[in-house]
């Protein structure tokens, strides 16, 4: 299947520091990508959806000036927790939409997750 | 969104196939059936999809009942690796606000040797 890649694959930061996750479609483009949450023995979360060149939409309850969202490519979007708290400690996954037809139409592919840790 | 309904957890011995249910009464017509699974630390990967016709693939069979109101991934073969969470989804197939994959709870597969 296709391929999403996601940097880093771990980070730790010092609690009010910002940290950027990217998220890369390596043999597609993905017009729509999708950033979910993950806390220990829960399911995914999804967080935001953001379209190529256009403002991310966020999911209710998910704070978008904390959570910066940035699709400026059709291979790369990224993720900023701004001001991390350690409450702000979870497994982040990407995950890219293919728009052609190479990988099935309109299907969903994941990133293998970032775990963040806010000390 | 419709929602799913999944076992928290079941259990298979290794090279049994194992049948894992999902219930969704409350499906439409234009809803697609997926099934991902998760290994622990990694993200969801795709395993199959379906509409209405039973679908194989090299990792699993889905087979849907008649009035689409329930599911059944079929994997033939349990090994180790299939131990893992799997999740049906339901998702729209046109564009637009729902047309995202939204999680439910899953159900957590354990595999015995």
């Amino acid at each position: 299947g296709a391929v999403v890649s996601q940097h880093p694959s771990r980070v730790i930061c010092k609690s009010g520091t910002s940290v950027k996750i990217e998220c890369r479609s390596l043999d597609f483009q993905a017009t729509t990508m999708f950033w979910y949450r993950q806390f220990p023995k829960q399911s995914l979360m999804l967080m935001a959806t953001s379209n190529e060149g256009s403002k991310a939409t966020y999911e209710q309850g998910v704070e978008k000036d904390k959570f910066l969202i940035n699709h400026a490519s059709l291979t790369l979007s990224t993720l900023t927790v701004t001001s991390a708290h350690p409450e702000d400690s979870s497994f982040y996954i990407c995950s890219a939409r293919t728009s052609g037809r190479a990988f099935g139409y309109n299907e969903q592919f994941f990133g293998p997750g970032t775990r963040l840790t806010v000390l | 969104d419709a929602k799913t309904t999944q076992p928290n957890s079941m259990e298979s011995n290794e090279e049994e196939p194992v049948h894992l249910p999902c219930n969704h009464s409350t499906i439409s017509g234009t809803d697609y059936i997926h099934w991902y699974r998760q290994l622990p630390s990694q993200g969801p990967e795709y395993v199959i999809h379906g509409l209405t016709s039973n679908v194989n693939n090299r990792m699993a069979s889905l087979a849907i009942a008649e009035d689409r109101k329930s599911s059944t991934l079929i994997l033939h073969r349990a090994t180790l690796r299939d131990a893992a969470v799997y999740y049906c989804i339901l998702r729209r197939f046109y564009g637009g606000a729902t047309n995202k994959l939204i999680f439910g709870t899953g159900t957590l597969l354990a595999v015995q040797p």
